[in-house]
């Protein structure tokens, strides 16, 4: 049963479309987040939910919006899609207890490909 | 602000050898969490181990092993009989209180056979 899963796998399309990416945990986790990984493997956060609530917003263009209709889902829409835009998106989740912290666990990814 | 760096864009070993790639860090967090991930080629991204900087026990998973040395905030990953699956790329990262997982910029491990 997987834990995180981001829907589609692969995404192709031309500039100026606009696209979604889904995300799903099944593990109970509060926190989910959006990371962006480059044509250089470098892994930036994007966004961060927790409970619902956007936590994170780093330095995105607006044309990225995310979504959190609840804790177990969060999903992100881009407008006018631009090639820049290309790279691979990561969703991931985390949950703190009075444990500690252990770490995200991370979709499988969704390669956004613009041409 | 936190900040990873992986000095060692790629590195390679022989199957069956001991590699240990490295890791600094900084924070202003006196409470804090380290981390290794794995990326093979499936792009997915595995975490490998964990260390909690309060405790002074390197953590240890089966054949991975870290030096942690908080003084220096150095965090090194040392692999150890390497595999042919261990080929993949490999991310520092850290944690601090609330803060977000920052990443370092990663390290290309090879296996030759």
């Amino acid at each position: 049963d997987t834990a995180v899963s981001q829907t589609p796998k692969y995404l192709v399309t031309q500039m100026g479309n606009d696209k979604s990416i889904k995300c799903e945990q099944n593990l109970g986790h509060d926190t989910m987040y959006w990371y962006k990984q480059d044509s250089k493997k470098f892994l930036k956060i994007m966004f961060s939910y927790n409970n619902k609530e956007l936590i994170i917003n780093e330095t995105v263009p607006n044309r990225f919006s995310p979504k959190s209709p609840d804790k177990a889902h969060l999903n992100l829409h881009i407008n006018s899609l631009e090639l820049g835009d290309s790279a691979v998106y990561f969703c991931a989740s985390s949950q703190v207890s009075h444990l500690g912290i252990y770490g995200y666990t991370f979709g499988s990814g969704t390669r956004l490909t613009v041409v | 602000a936190q900040t990873v760096t992986q000095s060692q864009p790629e590195m390679s070993v022989q199957e069956a050898e001991t590699v240990t790639l490295s890791c600094t860090y900084d924070t202003s967090e006196s409470d804090y969490y380290l981390f290794w991930y794995k990326q093979p080629p499936s792009r997915q991204m595995i975490l490998v181990i964990r260390q909690e900087a309060y405790k002074q026990q390197n953590a240890t998973e089966n054949r991975f092993s870290v030096n942690f040395q908080k003084a220096a905030k150095s965090f090194s990953l040392k692999i150890s009989d390497s595999q042919l699956g261990d080929a993949a790329m490999y991310f520092c990262a850290l944690q601090g209180g609330s803060e977000k997982l920052v990443f370092g910029k990663g390290t290309k491990l090879t296996v030759n056979p």
